[in-house]
């Protein structure tokens, strides 16, 4: 079974501007979890999908948004980017493995913004 | 409020010995579950093992196993017999298991692996 995909790899911004990464769950998986990650911050929830509605939010500004879609893909969108939104971006699907519920991280985005 | 405490910003090992990778963690919640992951430098996050707080058995995954002291609020991860590759950011985190996936992750410890 494919893992969790996400892309792009890596980003380059300027402030100002507008972001948008992708991330494909493990095969019907219907919950994907968004986390960035900083030196300072460690690793922060951003927000929960579960088929195609928003069901946990961390505490970030509205410039931070997401969406499902109805084969669970989900993309997260950052407006108006600030240097401090450089960061590792990392989306997690979760599996049912021998009675146990765990989750399951892609490789990452890193964006960077100048 | 949710907390997890990693003491330990990095910890050295010989290759083939064992060590212990610390957590602890805060949760009223009497239904969690408590994860450990791997970072390498490449920055993806590699599941390694998984405990449920109403598990009686602790945790194994091959040279991984966790040694979860409900009473104390622990769950350390120990890595057996110890390579090179092993070295890496460890993270402990933990989900109260109430419908959310929301992982809430300490700050990590890296273990330097030495030949």
């Amino acid at each position: 079974k494919a893992g969790v995909t996400q892309t792009p790899r890596y980003l380059i911004k300027t402030r100002g501007q507008q972001v948008t990464l992708s991330c494909s769950p493990i095969s019907g998986h219907r919950s994907v979890s968004w986390y960035q990650q900083t030196p300072g911050q460690g690793l922060q929830f951003l927000f929960e999908y579960f088929s195609e509605t928003q069901r946990n939010k961390g505490n970030f500004p509205g410039r931070f948004s997401g969406r499902q879609f109805s084969n669970s893909r989900s993309e997260m969108n950052v407006s108006t980017l600030e240097l401090g939104d450089s960061a590792l971006y990392l989306c997690a699907s979760s599996l049912v493995s021998r009675g146990k519920k765990t989750q399951y991280f892609g490789p990452g985005t890193r964006l960077l913004v100048l | 409020a949710q907390k997890i405490t990693q003491t330990q910003p990095g910890m050295f090992v010989q290759e083939k010995e064992a060590v212990t990778l610390d957590c602890t963690y805060d949760t009223s919640d009497p239904s969690y579950g408590l994860f450990w992951y791997k970072q390498p430098s490449s920055g993806e996050m590699i599941f390694l093992i998984y405990q449920g707080s109403y598990d009686q058995q602790n945790a194994t995954e091959g040279r991984y196993s966790l040694n979860f002291q409900k009473a104390r609020k622990s769950a350390n991860l120990v890595i057996s017999a110890s390579q090179l590759g092993d070295s890496a950011m460890y993270f402990c985190a933990m989900r109260e298991e109430g419908g959310s996936e929301k992982l809430v992750f300490g700050k990590g410890t890296k273990l330097t692996v030495n030949p």
